[in-house]
């Protein structure tokens, strides 16, 4: 069964420090996903990779194929980073954008 | 543009009652679906809309039926709501946005099954 794990489930840092956030997956993903889901339950997308890095202001996401792992860093973490950090594969063999999630990591960045 | 909209936002029903949640999307996407999350659990993909006249099962569709009305609209319908239907729905939509292939969320329905 294709399945996607991640760690740890909670994680709390003080404000400034440097957060990773792990994805392992089954082999054949056509692409892996990370979504943020806000406190108030609203999810957004923030990076989709099927190789290498990708970073967008102080989020960045890598991903290893060959260990088929993800990584969700955020740099100089602050408090309005607390969230639900979900990642999601895409497998191949699956329905055009059907999405395989994890059960999220939450995050709280404390001041 | 409103992006992904969803009604209602609550909703609290008995056993047996019926209801429909409504979702429609101004995004001109061709795909959409139904997701329910649960505490503890991933998102879980009950329907799916590959296109306007299409639609599939996903993980998770006993209980559960769709209407892909037109290319907006995307209804998911309970007939005989059981407590273990208790969860917050989400529709979803996907298209290139950010330059990938992305996955914009409504706002999410909270259900309640008494």
């Amino acid at each position: 069964k294709n399945e996607v794990e991640q760690s740890p489930q909670n994680l709390t840092a003080q404000e400034g420090e440097f957060i990773t956030i792990n994805c392992s997956y089954s082999v054949g993903i056509s692409a892996l996903h990370w979504l943020q889901q806000h406190p108030g339950g609203g999810i957004v997308s923030l990076f989709m990779l099927s190789s290498g890095k990708k970073k967008h202001g102080r989020l960045i996401a890598t991903i290893n194929i060959q260990e088929k792992h993800s990584s969700l860093h955020i740099t100089a973490s602050h408090p309005r980073d607390s969230a639900v950090y979900i990642c999601a594969a895409a497998y191949y063999g699956g329905s055009q954008g059907n999405l395989i999630f994890g059960k999220g990591t939450k995050l709280s960045v404390k001041p | 543009n409103a992006g992904v909209t969803q009604t209602p936002k609550f909703q609290v029903l008995k056993t047996g009652q019926s209801m429909t949640l409504q979702c429609a999307q101004d995004m001109n996407h061709n795909s959409m679906y139904w997701y329910r999350q649960d505490p503890g659990m991933g998102l879980r993909l009950i329907y799916y809309s590959a296109s306007e006249g299409t639609t599939d099962k996903g993980e998770v569709p006993n209980g559960y039926n769709v209407s892909r009305l037109n290319k907006r609209e995307f209804s998911l319908r309970l007939e005989s709501a059981a407590p273990s239907q208790t969860s917050v729905y989400f529709c979803a939509s996907s298209g290139v946005g950010e330059g990938w292939e992305t996955q914009y969320f409504g706002p999410g329905t909270r259900l309640l099954v008494l």
